[in-house]
């Protein structure tokens, strides 16, 4: 069956600019989660989603940030006036349940570029 | 804070040859334990876990042991094969509900044949 589809797998935008990234998860996964992953670094939680709402938001690193996943489905990272520091790769994640005998199913990530 | 320590790569050995990545945790309370692997092109996947102390997690001939003692979780594999070439990630979570997982910085493995 489908994996977790991340949309676009690159992107490419300059300072200032807005920016929506989108991840499609795994049908029928409650749980959806969004992390970060710098060069060279590993992944570095954003936010998780139980259903449509989110259940932990604390690793957002700013109010420049912002997910939605309004119908428990499909998500949408946002980032308002992008910053250079904002480059990295965006990962998407869903698992079945929020049981930790669930595992994580990761998308393809999104390579967010600001120039 | 829980943080994920784990070996520095790259690490390049020869078909057949002995693996160990390491990896040190720190945390609060009793964490559950992965590893995750990234192979060229794709998403992460979970490779194998240990959710208490001397459990041991295995998967496609990997093996590691959660040793609540040394807080470590070493990933091994007896004999390593060109197919096993990726980037592996250590990783923890705090209790027994699914979240914040808590990643290492991850070691490139390359195998030569």
């Amino acid at each position: 069956g489908a994996g977790v589809s991340q949309t676009p797998s690159n992107k490419v935008t300059e300072k200032g600019k807005y920016v929506e990234l989108r991840c499609d998860p795994i049908s029928g996964h409650t749980a959806l989660y969004w992390y970060r992953q710098s060069l060279g670094q590993g992944p570095e939680f954003l936010i998780y989603f139980q259903g449509t709402g989110a259940a932990d938001d604390s690793g957002l690193p700013n109010d420049r940030f912002f997910a939605v996943r309004p119908e428990g489905s499909v998500s949408t990272l946002k980032i308002q006036r992008t910053e250079r520091g904002d480059s990295a790769v965006y990962l998407c994640a869903s698992s079945l349940t929020t049981r930790g005998s669930s595992p994580l199913h990761f998308g393809n990530g999104t390579r967010l570029t600001v120039t | 804070g829980d943080s994920v320590t784990q070996m520095e790569g790259p690490v390049t050995l020869s078909e057949e040859a002995f693996l160990t990545i390491n990896c040190t945790y720190t945390a609060t309370g009793y964490p559950s334990l992965f590893w995750y692997v990234q192979y060229p092109g794709e998403g992460l996947q979970l490779l194998l876990k240990a959710t208490k102390a001397d459990d041991k997690g295995s998967n496609k001939g990997f093996e590691a042991t959660y040793r609540k003692e040394t807080t470590s979780f070493h990933l091994e594999k007896g004999s390593v094969q060109v197919s096993d070439s990726a980037v592996y990630f250590c990783a923890l979570l705090r209790g027994s509900t699914l979240g914040r997982l808590y990643f290492g910085r991850g070691t490139q493995l390359t195998v030569w044949p």
